[in-house]
């Protein structure tokens, strides 16, 4: 079955830096990746996807790349601001499977 | 969001005793799913559902029971087999399972077992 790596655990930037997270999946025949953010004690909010027929996609601040051949995919988010504190969780799935998550990365955003 | 509901917010068991978590979904979505999620660990899957009187196990199903009697409900129960059944449950649902289906997340339900 598919096997979402996600990195770092944790991450920690500047206001106003860019922050990167990162994925690698294991099942070439995977074809959904989206990326949910959860604020503490809140639910997981889909922020961002992307499919297999597309590299790259951006909304504002935020962007997904994927990389097919690699097998990996990332998350960018610029500008940081205090407000995208919070984790975030990518996942895979493909054909009729369910969202596979990776563990997650808290990410922390200091003033 | 506003969509699907889990009740309750906060759950007590002792131990020995089974409990069920409530879900419910007003979207109109044929696949649920039951999520687990303990600190580091990320969202591990239960059991899911792609339609009404069918469900799947997922990676962690042991010491767990789901039904889908509903279109709209799709409860969890944690029995006494579940060794370790203090987490933050998640219930989420999807138009359909697979492709391009964003799932929306309840407010989850804490539970500890005292």
């Amino acid at each position: 079955g598919e096997n979402v790596e996600q990195h770092p655990s944790t991450l920690s930037v500047q206001e106003g830096d860019s922050a990167v997270i990162k994925c690698t999946y294991s099942d070439s025949a995977s074809n959904y990746f989206p990326w949910y953010k959860q604020e503490l004690g809140k639910r997981p909010q889909l922020i961002i996807d992307i499919r297999s027929n597309v590299g790259e996609k951006k909304d504002q601040r935020i962007a997904v790349t994927l990389n097919k051949t690699a097998k990996h995919f990332s998350l960018h988010i610029t500008e940081t601001q205090p407000e995208d504190s919070a984790v975030y969780f990518c996942a895979a799935s493909g054909g009729n499977t369910p969202l596979v998550f990776g563990k997650g990365t808290r990410l922390s955003v200091i003033a | 969001d506003g969509g699907i509901t889990q009740s309750p917010k906060y759950l007590f068991r002792k131990e020995g005793q089974n409990v069920t978590l409530s879900c419910e979904q007003n979207l109109n979505h044929d696949a649920m799913y039951w999520y687990r999620q303990d600190p580091g660990q990320g969202l591990r899957l239960i059991y899911y559902s792609q339609i009404v009187n069918d469900f799947q196990k997922g990676d962690i199903a042991e010491g767990y029971s789901v039904s889908r009697e509903k279109k709209e409900s799709f409860p969890l129960t944690v029995t006494s087999a579940q060794k370790n059944p203090t987490a933050f449950y998640l219930c989420a649902s999807s138009t359909v399972t697979g492709i391009g289906n964003e799932q929306f997340f309840g407010p989850g339900t804490r539970l500890t077992v005292l």
